[in-house]
């Protein structure tokens, strides 16, 4: 199957600054990248999907401009949580499609991000 | 809003006993059904995708069922082990994906 890679796979971050993740999709170019977070004791929500060149689509309730998505290539897109808050801290992972639709996705390995 | 539920939301096996958990969904508007395996720490590892009523689907001690019209999937694992301890997500959708909670399922040996 099409390999996908995060980084960073964990990360502790101060109240305050902005954390950067990375999305790579690396035999494949990735028309669409979806964004999922987990809750504790939850399943992954999606967050926010992301087509390369174009402005993502965030689900109801993700603050846009809390969680700052970025698909400039066909293999790149980045999650940038910004003024993080330890209520932020979370598990995070990220999906990569060839289409839009009708499309297998494939997932990275999740970055767990805590804010302290 | 799509939702997928999954029951039970968690469940202890004993090694060698076969168990089986339960994914509904709404049964209009549906496309297509995924089952991933997800361990702590990695990549959900996708089992199944179904599309079709009344499609069933094995892969070693691990089979599925679907039933589009009810809107519901089983997921059967054969002798349990301990390996097979992790969460059991079902999905509906392609690409994008909306998961259900899972089941947690512990494997003890």
């Amino acid at each position: 199957g099409a390999v996908v890679s995060q980084h960073p796979s964990w990360v502790i971050c101060k109240s305050g600054t902005s954390v950067k993740i990375e999305c790579r999709s690396l035999d494949f170019q990735a028309t669409t990248m979806f964004w999922y977070r987990q809750f504790p004791k939850q399943s992954l929500m999606l967050m926010a999907t992301s087509n390369e060149g174009s402005k993502a689509t965030y689900e109801q309730g993700v603050e846009k401009d809390k969680f700052l998505i970025n698909h400039a290539s066909l293999t790149l897109s980045t999650l940038t949580v910004t003024s993080a808050h330890p209520e932020d801290s979370s598990f995070y992972i990220c999906s990569a499609s060839a289409g839009t639709f009708d499309t297998e996705a494939f997932f990275g390995q999740g970055t767990r991000l805590t804010v302290v | 809003i799509l939702n997928v539920e999954q029951s039970p939301q968690s469940l202890h096996v004993q090694e060698g006993d076969s168990t089986n958990f339960t994914c509904s969904f709404p049964s209009s508007n549906f496309y297509a059904l995924h089952w991933y395996r997800w361990e702590t720490a990695k990549s959900p590892e996708a089992l199944f995708v179904m599309t079709l009523n009344g499609d069933e689907k094995k892969k070693g001690r691990i089979s599925a069922t679907l039933n589009t019209k009810e809107g519901y999937s089983y997921l059967y694992i054969k002798g349990s082990q301990p390996e097979d301890s992790a969460t059991y997500l079902c999905a509906l959708g392609t690409a994008k994906i909306i998961f259900g909670s899972g089941t947690r399922l512990s494997i003890r040996p």
